[in-house]
């Protein structure tokens, strides 16, 4: 198995602009999590799907922010519009259905907002 | 919710020093508690994990401890290497089914 991938692995984008954040989980696992991590706040869950179903999404700092999650294989996080704020590193997790196994993570999207 | 905090934020030691890191959770209900690796530039991967039903869990140069009555648990690197400096973050299993991390901690080997 390739892992969890994520997509692109680096953007820059100017202010206001939309940005999509791409993530494939490992097949066969039922939850999908998205973090977002800086210096200052360290690693923020920002939503959690299981079973493609949004089931936490408190942690979304506002509406520019928007997840999907279509089928079990594909879930993107839209950013729109972009603020210098927003630059941090995204990290897209799996787990199988029951936690008890641990997440993994892709290898990130660190985005840069200027 | 679950809330996990973890100490010190900063370790410094010696190469072939021992490192400890601790934790503390607030749910007592919780019962899985793993333990990331994340190098600089990294993703955080999973090193060990220990379950509630044990109190510790060795691999190698690595240890998990795990006190439910206090509600703590704790790493354990022995013989440090230059190459076990990264942040560790701990992390507890909360009630819908996700899991809470701790705030980090950068360890620092010195060869």
């Amino acid at each position: 198995d390739a892992g969890v991938i994520q997509s692109p692995r680096h953007e820059v984008t100017e202010m206001g602009q939309e940005v999509t954040l791409r993530c494939k989980p490992i097949s066969g696992h039922n939850s999908l999590f998205w973090y977002r991590q800086t210096m200052m706040r360290g690693l923020e869950l920002l939503i959690y799907f299981n079973n493609n179903v949004p089931i936490d999404d408190s942690g979304m700092p506002e509406d520019r922010f928007s997840a999907k999650m279509p089928n079990a294989s594909f879930s993107t996080l839209k950013i729109q519009p972009s603020e210098p704020r927003d630059s941090a590193v995204y990290f897209c997790a799996s787990s199988p259905s029951t936690v008890l196994y641990g997440y993994t993570f892709g290898s990130g999207t660190r985005l840069t907002v200027v | 919710g679950e809330n996990v905090e973890q100490h010190p934020s900063t370790l410094s030691v010696q190469e072939g020093d021992s490192a400890v890191i601790k934790c503390t959770y607030s749910d007592s209900a919780s019962n899985y508690f793993p333990w990331y690796k994340q190098e600089l530039g990294k993703r955080p991967q999973l090193i060990i994990d220990i379950r509630s039903n044990v109190g510790e869990k060795k691999d190698q140069r690595i240890a998990v401890t795990l006190n439910k009555t206090a509600k703590h648990f704790s790493l354990h690197i022995t013989e440090t290497q230059p190459e076990d400096s990264a942040v560790y973050f701990c992390a507890a299993e909360n009630a819908g089914n996700m899991l809470t991390f701790g705030g980090g901690t950068r360890l620092m080997v010195k060869p």
